[in-house]
Formats: structure tokens, C-alpha cells, sequence
């Protein structure tokens, strides 16, 4: 697609739920980045894919987090049993090999635990 | 582990007036990233640095790079009130083999 696609943009759900993110990138984009920022803060990481080599998962905060991506496509972000630390705007990003020119951002879903 | 750090993070000016914003880090890279992030908003790419000496303009906007200080700085030209919004650097560390490291983002604001 034209763009970084991610959806939904918002979701409110209850704590102890369990949600679903999820990231279209960018056709032919090989990488693929989740970060989270909360209100006011700046970009923590949270997972990279890259190809078909296994992910880079040592910025996820705790094992309620999970995600995963289907080859080079569509990438889902879960996090289990929500908790009202987890509300914050979670960004996907993707860049073609070697990101020389940087990434490109989805819009991000706002996830608000009630 | 790569530390980036950007001063000021608050940052209040006139229009009119010229201003700089500092993004230091803590291990050698050659590849330096500023971003823009209006409220609310997703991140916008502003300028790719990929080398020591790097220099890039774009209206009022100016970055540069000083791979062997660390330093990459992004200077503001005669604010106007749309520069309004907040401003991140980001290092890769390993050419693009590691996610990038962001900055805490220096979030400005021009005023009248």
C-alpha cells in the first residue's frame, strides 16, 4: 500500500482484557517495528521483524505481550490481560533492507484500558 | 546500550527568533534521524543524516551531524508559529540491523 497502515486507531477495552493491533506496512518494505509512547514521553521499542529472521523481541515489557508477522506482510501486536499501564499510543513502522532512509509510521492505535 | 539525549525537551519561542536543538549519544553511529510529531498526530520524516559533516536544509529547518562529537544539531531559523510541535532524533546503531534509539523528543512551541 501507499502508506503504513494500522488499525484500529482507537480501542478502549477493559483491564484483564486481551487486544489485538495490528500493521499493514508498506509493500515491500522487509522490516517491520512496533513502538509504544505514552502520553507525553517518547518512543519506547518493542519488537522488530526482519525478512524471515527470527524477531527481535527484547524490548517487549513482559510476557503479556506478543506479536507476530506473516512473512513480509501484516504484523499483530497482543497483549493479554491488559492492564492500565498498557494505555498508550502503540506505532508500527516498517523500512526496506538495511533502513537507509529511515522508517516510515502508521498513524499508531490509541489503547486506552479502563 | 545506545543512550540519546536531547536538550531542551520544552522548548517556548517568539516568532522570529533563531533557536537550536541538541541531540547527543553515547555510541559511535553514522546514521542520524529527526522526526516531527504534531499532536495527536503519527511521525513525519524530516532529514536523513548518514555521515559525518552531513548538513540538510528544508525551509526554516536546518540539521547537521558530528559523527565524532556525537551531536547532531537542528537549528530553527526565524520561528514561525507552524514549527510548533515536538522534534526526535533517533541513532542507528548498527546500520540498520538494530531498531533505531529514540530521543525523549524536545517538544516546541512558537508564540506570537
Amino acid at each position: 500500500g501507499a502508506g503504513v497502515s494500522q488499525s484500529p486507531s482507537n480501542k478502549v477495552t477493559e483491564k484483564g482484557k486481551d487486544v489485538e493491533l495490528r500493521c499493514d506496512p508498506i509493500s515491500g518494505h522487509t522490516a517491520l517495528y512496533w513502538y509504544r509512547q505514552r502520553l507525553g514521553q517518547g518512543l519506547e521499542f518493542l519488537i522488530y521483524f526482519q525478512g524471515n529472521s527470527a524477531p527481535d523481541k527484547s524490548g517487549l515489557p513482559s510476557d503479556r505481550f506478543s506479536a507476530e508477522r506473516t512473512g513480509e506482510s501484516v504484523s499483530t501486536l497482543t497483549i493479554q490481560r491488559t492492564q492500565q499501564e498498557d494505555s498508550a499510543v502503540y506505532l508500527c513502522a516498517s523500512s526496506s533492507q538495511g533502513a537507509l532512509y529511515g522508517y516510515t509510521f502508521g498513524s499508531g492505535t490509541r489503547l486506552t484500558v479502563v | 546500550e545506545l543512550k540519546v539525549e536531547q536538550n531542551p525537551l520544552f522548548l517556548s519561542m517568539q516568532e522570529g527568533k533563531n533557536y537550536t536543538i541538541y541531540c547527543n549519544y553515547s555510541t559511535t553511529s553514522d546514521r542520524l534521524y529527526w522526526y516531527r510529531q504534531d499532536p495527536g498526530k503519527s511521525l513525519e520524516s524530516l532529514f536523513v543524516l548518514l555521515s559525518n559533516g552531513a548538513v540538510k536544509q528544508e525551509g526554516r529547518l536546518m540539521a547537521s551531524l558530528d559523527t565524532k562529537a556525537r551531536l547532531s544539531t537542528l537549528h530553527i531559523t526565524a520561528a514561525v508559529h507552524d514549527l510548533s510541535a515536538t522534534y526526535f532524533c533517533a541513532v542507528d546503531r548498527n546500520s540498520g540491523n538494530t531498531p533505531l534509539v529514540f530521543g525523549k523528543g524536545t517538544r516546541l512551541s512558537v508564540i506570537a
